[in-house]
């Protein structure tokens, strides 16, 4: 089973600022097999990003994804009020798929 | 739009079942593989189960298989997970989700979830 490792747990910003959220897997996730998720209380997650770097219909230009083999970021350009929530990196190349532990970006 | 409602989650005991059902609107609901994923309280994303489009190729994780049961019927546009066997570590918010495409196993559409709880 590939671990996915998310860093920091938490990480504390203010609005307009950048935020990078990094997700380390156990093993090289071939094809950049990543997706990241944003995840609010009592909602469900809402795909950001395929494809280790393919933005999802309707997800807004700030959000950007890069790495591959075993280091992936999740890049928010410039933080906005909605964006304060938990992130979960997805791989998809190996079963079981298996999610990250999650990165919540909080208001600092 | 497309729609994902499950339904069918409660309280049950121990070692007891409960069926769970999303109904799915939207889009062709017969050409997309569609997934289970859980959420334990104060806990991760776990993926369950997956189903091909037509139902032949079905997925479990390790730890639910023998005990749970994923089908769907395209006729009624529903997906169904039936759980038996259930324990504590089984408690969590189960959501349903379609697959972006066929043959890459990430999630554009998800339901509200449902609840399961097991205790006694």
């Amino acid at each position: 089973e590939i671990v996915l490792t998310q860093s920091p747990g938490t990480l504390s910003l203010s609005p307009g600022e950048r935020a990078t959220l990094s997700c380390r897997a156990s093993q090289s996730v071939s094809s950049n097999s990543l997706a990241w998720y944003q995840k609010k209380p009592g909602q469900p997650p809402r795909l950001l990003i395929y494809g280790a770097s393919t933005r999802a219909t309707g997800v807004p230009a700030r959000f950007s994804g890069s790495g591959s083999g075993t280091d992936f970021t999740l890049t928010i350009s410039r933080l906005e009020p909605e964006d304060f929530a938990v992130y979960h990196c997805q791989q998809y190349i190996t079963s079981p798929l298996t999610f990250g532990g999650g990165t919540e970006v909080e208001i600092k | 739009e497309v729609q994902l409602l499950e339904s069918g989650g409660g309280l049950v005991q121990p070692g007891g079942s409960l069926r769970l059902s999303c109904a799915a609107s939207g889009f062709t609901f017969s050409t997309y593989a569609m997934t289970w994923v859980r959420q334990s309280p104060g806990k991760g994303l776990e993926w369950v189960s997956a189903i091909s489009g037509p139902g032949i190729h079905i997925y479990y994780r390790d730890s639910v298989k023998g005990r749970f049961s994923v089908s769907r019927d395209n006729s009624k546009n529903i997906l169904y997970l039936q759980m038996n066997s259930l324990s504590a570590d089984d408690t969590a918010i189960y959501y349903c989700a379609k697959n972006l495409m066929n043959g890459i196993a990430v999630y554009d559409w998800w339901g509200q979830g449902t609840l399961v709880t097991v205790s006694s």
